[in-house]
């Protein structure tokens, strides 16, 4: 069955460290995006992407950036950890860009100390 | 801004009831409507789609209803079993847009 993955299930980190949060989905979609998920804030759009070499800004990427070299992978990178960076991470897929579901993989907790 | 708000927080119920979630949206210029379920430490599951132009969707014992010109949708779930127990969101994409903006959802529990 196809699926998205998500590397390191669970990460611990230090302020000012940069950290690259892995996405991995074998549904061949061409749009892939980045969630974080926050008490009291829901879900909020980091990063998206519509395809290999597009990347586009979401509602909250300051300190966030991403790649897209090809269609299974979506790398989400903290260039300087900070503690307000602190959340749960989803990473997620779809096969239209605004019509059809998306598909989300189980998530990274991260903590920046 | 859109903003997509779920009300109650948290509800239980018991098993066998029939229970309806709600779901507010402040611009109702949207292109559709999803519904999603998350399990705890899980991403979500989606699980029905609403195009602006309909008014309901339903899967199994699940049924979406749309009323885009008041901002409101519900998810009836009938017949509640304690596995439906899970946190439930509703989410939007504005038309013009091509990003969801999320409700903080409704933790519902079904208690056996």
């Amino acid at each position: 069955d196809a699926e998205i993955t998500q590397s390191p299930r669970h990460k611990i980190t230090e302020t000012g460290r940069q950290v690259t949060l892995a996405c991995h989905q074998t549904w061949n979609h061409n749009n892939m995006f980045w969630y974080r998920q926050d008490l009291g804030h829901g879900l909020r759009l980091i990063h998206y992407s519509y395809g290999v070499h597009d990347t586009n800004k979401g509602e909250v990427s300051d300190g966030y950036s991403v790649s897209r070299s090809n269609t299974e992978d979506l790398p989400l990178t903290l260039e300087s950890a900070a503690s307000s960076q602190t959340s749960v991470y989803f990473c997620a897929s779809s096969e239209q860009a605004r019509n059809s579901p998306l598909h989300f993989g189980n998530g990274t907790r991260l903590t920046v100390t | 801004k859109q903003e997509v708000t779920q009300i109650p927080a948290a509800l239980s119920v018991p098993e066998g009831e029939n229970l309806v979630l709600n779901c507010s949206f402040t611009d109702s210029a949207i292109y559709n409507l999803q519904w999603f379920r998350q399990d705890p430490g899980k991403g979500l599951t989606s699980l029905l789609l609403i195009q602006s132009s309909q008014r309901e969707q339903t899967s199994g014992r699940l049924n979406a209803s749309l009323d885009k010109s008041s901002g409101r949708s519900t998810l009836y779930i009938a017949a509640s079993q304690p596995g439906d127990s899970a946190t439930y969101l509703c989410a939007v994409i504005q038309t013009g847009a091509n990003n969801l903006f999320f409700g903080t959802g409704t933790r519902l529990t079904v208690i056996p």
